[in-house]
C-alpha cells in the first residue's frame, strides 16, 4: 500500500531559527497537505497543495509540491514558541477522500 | 456547532466489551471520515462516507470494526469485542464535498476520542 516517509522525526530548535521538514511517497499523489496537531486536539490544516511544482505560503510557513508528485516539504521561518507541536504531511491520490499520513515531525522550540 | 465534535472524549473499557464512538460533523458537510491514531504515530484511515454513496471501508482493520452514518449527518464507529491493540485516539473529520473539486474537500478534524482497552 501507499506509504509516506516523513523526516525528521523530531526537532529541537532555538526560537528564531528556520525549520524544514519533508515527506516522500512510494507513489504519486495529486494533493499534498500539511497539518499541525496540538496535544489533545485534532490536526489543523496549514497548507494545501494541488499542482506539481506549486509553492504556497501561509505567513511564516512555505510548502512545495514536488515536481515528481512523490514529495513535499514544509519550511517554517523565524520559529516562535507557539510553533511547538506535531506536524504531519498527508497525501491524496485519485478522486478519493482517503488521506495517507506521514508519521509526524515533533517540533520543540526553546525560547 | 462551529466544528466537528466527538463523544466521548475519553473511553476506558475492558477487553471483550463493545464500544460506540460518536461524531457530529460540521453542518452542511457531506463527507465524513474516521481515522485512528496510535501513540506517537500518524493517522491511519479507517472509513469514509460521501453523501448517499456506498462508504469506502477499505481501511477497517477487521470485521470487529463497523461504522454507520444516519441521515447523512451523525456517524457512529462501533468496535466489537475490543482488544488491547484497539487502544488509540479515534479521529473524525468532515469536508464539504468530494464532487466540488479539491478546494471543497479539505478535511476538518474533531478533537478525537481516546480509547483505552484494559
Amino acid at each position: 500500500g501507499q506509504q509516506l516517509n516523513q523526516s525528521p522525526q523530531s526537532m529541537f530548535i532555538q526560537e528564531g531559527e528556520d525549520v524544514s521538514m519533508n515527506c516522500t511517497s512510494s507513489s504519486i499523489f495529486n494533493t499534498w497537505l500539511w497539518y499541525k496537531q496540538d496535544p489533545g486536539e485534532g490536526p489543523v490544516l496549514l497548507i494545501a497543495l494541488y499542482k506539481a511544482g506549486e509553492l504556497t505560503s501561509n505567513g511564516r510557513l512555505t510548502a512545495q509540491f514536488g515536481i515528481t508528485r512523490k514529495d513535499s516539504f514544509l519550511n517554517i521561518s523565524a520559529s516562535i514558541p507557539s510553533d511547538v507541536g506535531i506536524y504531519f504531511c498527508a497525501g491524496r491520490s485519485g478522486n478519493t477522500g482517503k488521506l495517507i499520513f506521514g508519521q509526524g515531525t515533533t517540533l520543540q522550540v526553546k525560547p | 456547532g462551529a466544528g466537528v465534535s466527538q463523544s466521548p472524549s475519553n473511553k476506558v473499557t475492558e477487553k471483550g466489551k463493545d464500544v460506540e464512538l460518536r461524531c457530529d460533523p460540521i453542518s452542511g458537510h457531506t463527507a465524513l471520515y474516521w481515522y485512528r491514531q496510535s501513540l506517537g504515530q500518524g493517522l491511519e484511515f479507517l472509513i469514509y462516507f460521501q453523501g448517499n454513496s456506498a462508504p469506502d471501508k477499505s481501511g477497517l482493520p477487521s470485521d470487529r470494526f463497523s461504522a454507520e452514518r444516519t441521515g447523512g449527518s451523525v456517524s457512529t464507529l462501533t468496535i466489537q469485542r475490543t482488544q488491547q491493540e484497539d487502544s488509540a485516539v479515534y479521529l473524525c473529520a468532515s469536508s464539504l464535498s468530494l464532487a466540488g473539486g479539491p478546494v471543497y474537500n479539505e478535511q476538518f478534524f474533531g478533537p478525537g476520542t481516546r480509547l483505552t482497552v484494559l
